[in-house]
């Protein structure tokens, strides 16, 4: 069976300070990768998607950026956070080239810029 | 147009009642509505889906409700229970041949012993 695996689940940061959040996928080949963000008592918003190792592509201009080195590992960073980057980081995936499949969401991790 | 509109931002219902969750949309391209439920400090998790060619499809107590021509899509939840507090997204998607969902705003449901 496929599982997803998202770290760390917590994390408080400083202003300024880099970030670097991991997530893995078991039990799959070639997933649908992505990045959301949610933030307290607000919607998610899709942050970064990828298709394949070093496809990666951006859906709002921010402060944030995604690499995926290895099929089934993908990684948001940033290398100044602001204040503004706190939220619920969900790290996702989904079987590739067929619409109508389900999103399989990590259990996500918490940001705290302070 | 990529919105999803979700209403309403909270509800509370009593055990045993229905909740009614709604949400509307623009884009006609959409061709895919999942409902997903998310438990505090936990990543969603997909509760239901419709597709556009049927007006409703039931799983146990969840029900989707469209209405193709009004561009709206419904969650009702029977027979509430508290194991049923959450909250729950409505999203939809186009048919690209990637799942690109655009999420609704979230409803915070909380069923009342």
């Amino acid at each position: 069976s496929q599982t997803i695996h998202q770290w760390p689940a917590t994390l408080v940061q400083p202003v300024g300070s880099p970030l670097s959040l991991e997530c893995t996928v078991e039990g799959t080949s070639n997933p649908n990768l992505y990045w959301y963000r949610q933030a307290a008592g607000r919607g998610l918003q899709l942050l970064f998607y990828s298709i394949g190792i070093d496809q990666i592509s951006s859906e709002v201009p921010q402060n944030l950026s995604a690499s995926r080195p290895q099929d089934r590992q993908f990684i948001l960073s940033s290398k100044k956070l602001l204040l503004s980057d706190s939220g619920f980081y969900l790290c996702a995936w989904s079987v590739p080239l067929t619409s109508g499949n389900t999103i399989y969401f990590g259990e996500g991790s918490w940001l705290t810029v302070v | 147009q990529q919105q999803v509109k979700q209403s309403p931002q909270s509800l509370i219902v009593q055990k045993g009642g229905i909740s009614i969750i709604n949400c509307a949309y623009e884009n006609t391209a959409f061709d895919y509505f999942p409902w997903y439920q998310q438990f505090p400090g936990k990543g969603p998790a997909l509760l239901i889906a419709i597709r556009p060619d049927v007006s409703e499809k039931k799983e146990g107590r969840f029900t989707i409700s469209f209405n193709k021509s009004a561009k709206q899509f419904s969650l009702h939840i029977m027979d509430s229970q508290p194991g049923d507090s959450a909250t729950y997204f409505c999203a939809a998607s186009v048919n690209t041949g990637f799942q690109k969902l655009v999420f609704g705003t979230g409803t915070r449901l909380l069923v009342s012993p």
